[in-house]
């Protein structure tokens, strides 16, 4: 295992178009995050699912953005009707949940341009 | 909800020089957990320690160590001998019962 996977890498877009992204946790982990990230910025929680249960959703996650994760494996983050503020690093991470430290390994992260 | 700050936009270090960057925390929670991580210029979020409240003892992991003052809810990392490669920014990150926050970072440049 490789750790965790993002894909694409880089996408551009222009406005009003729909992206996903989509994010492969470690095998053995079952809580994956998603996390948004602008310039000079830390990351700002978005959503995370337990299993295939989403537990927790950001009040950042607006109507235009869906995250599924169907059989407690990969998952995607897809944002429709695109806009200029949507501009981001998008990160995953995930976790295997446990009292203490759970920490969360990130990926390399799926940079959105939005023109 | 929890507040996590990081005061220091930037800071520099001399190579093999020992640096702290400071963290500090607001929470009513109970029990809980910090963590600092870091991202180079590749982007990557690499964890590098944690702490938590409940621990009696300073976490170290190698070069990195944190130090908690629990009364005064602050987790500074402190690097000793610093290398070019930590040139990075740093993260301070709070865990309450679920989700992990982020500080707004700090950048770390490291000069020969």
């Amino acid at each position: 295992d490789t750790g965790v996977s993002q894909d694409p890498r880089h996408k551009i877009t222009k406005r009003g178009q729909n992206v996903t992204f989509r994010c492969d946790p470690i095998s053995e982990h079952n809580r994956l995050y998603w996390y948004r990230q602008t310039l000079g910025q830390g990351p700002e929680f978005l959503t995370y699912f337990q299993n295939e249960a989403q537990l927790e959703k950001s009040r950042l996650l607006s109507d235009r953005f869906s995250a599924e994760r169907p059989k407690g494996s990969f998952s995607t983050l897809e944002i429709q009707r695109t806009e200029q503020g949507d501009s981001a690093m998008y990160l995953c991470a995930s976790s295997y949940y446990r009292a203490g430290a759970n920490v969360l390994t990130f990926g390399a992260g799926s940079r959105l341009t939005v023109l | 909800a929890q507040k996590i700050t990081q005061t220091q936009p930037g800071m520099f270090v001399q190579e093999k020089e020992a640096v702290t960057l400071d963290c500090t925390y607001d929470t009513s929670d109970p029990s809980y957990g910090l963590f600092w991580y870091k991202q180079p210029s590749s982007g990557e979020m690499i964890f590098l320690i944690y702490q938590g409240s409940y621990d009696q003892q300073n976490a170290t992991e190698g070069r990195y160590s944190l130090n908690f003052q629990k009364a005064r809810k602050s987790a500074n990392l402190v690097i000793s001998a610093s290398q070019l490669g930590d040139s990075a920014m740093y993260f301070c990150a709070f865990r309450g019962y679920s989700t992990l926050t982020f500080g707004k970072g700090t950048m770390l440049l490291v000069s020969p």
